[in-house]
């Protein structure tokens, strides 16, 4: 069935990089939009970063401009998040979301990894 | 960016009870709202989009209504799987943005 799985959260040092990863299957992962979606029991649900599905069009939230990169690479169904410059705020639930391009909303969830930024 | 202020924050309700849940934008978003519904320990799962439309497999009893500015969801007789958090969400403008959630809980 189509599924999505995240992996790549931990604890890391305020300051310090990580590299999240989801993986795709059941589904052909290069017809579809990715995002990465954050929760927070603070902030709730935090839109971060959106890449089209022939990676050309990138976008991301103010929150993580110019500290997060997010790409992916179709051949081996996968999305992932550079995270670079954590701070304790970036601390959350990472999801990566699917979106199809007739319907612009997000379809389908992995169940999430956690990031910890601590000292 | 478009803020969504979703009220109440939370709800106590029984089953067989009928409810609406309210979405304000900031700025209009014409009919580019979504309402998505999470439970403890998962991830949101994709209820209604476009503001009315029903998502696949999800039930009649859930119907999602406005434009512009004002949005509803209405669960027309809850079931105990329904009590759950519910968030709308906007694709308008960029940055996509969530609502905070609404929590329906059983009395």
């Amino acid at each position: 069935q189509e599924q999505m799985v995240e992996s790549g959260g931990g604890l890391v040092k305020p300051g310090g990089s990580l590299r999240l990863s989801c993986a795709g299957s059941g589904f052909i992962f290069g017809d579809f939009f990715m995002n990465w979606v954050r929760q927070t029991p603070g902030k709730g649900l935090e839109w971060i970063s959106y890449i089209s599905s022939s990676g050309s069009s990138i976008f991301y939230a103010d929150s993580v401009q110019g500290r997060f990169t997010i790409s992916r690479d179709n051949a081996k169904n996968s999305l992932y998040l550079q995270m670079d410059s954590l701070r304790v705020e970036d601390s959350a639930i990472y999801y990566c979301a699917r979106e199809p391009r007739y319907l612009y909303y997000f379809d389908l969830w992995g169940k999430g990894t956690t990031v910890t930024v601590s000292s | 960016e478009i803020v969504l202020t979703q009220s109440p924050a939370t709800l106590s309700l029984s089953p067989g009870e009928r409810v609406t849940l309210s979405c304000r934008a900031s700025q209009s978003v014409s009919t580019y709202l979504a309402w998505y519904q999470q439970k403890p320990g998962q991830a949101p799962r994709l209820l209604i989009y476009d503001a009315s439309n029903r998502a696949t497999g999800i039930p009649a009893r859930f119907r999602g209504g406005g434009s512009g500015t004002d949005f509803t969801l209405t669960i027309s007789s809850l079931e105990a799987d329904d009590f759950a958090v519910y968030y709308c969400q906007q694709r308008s403008i960029w940055p996509r943005s969530f609502g905070q959630g609404t929590k329906l809980e059983i009395k």
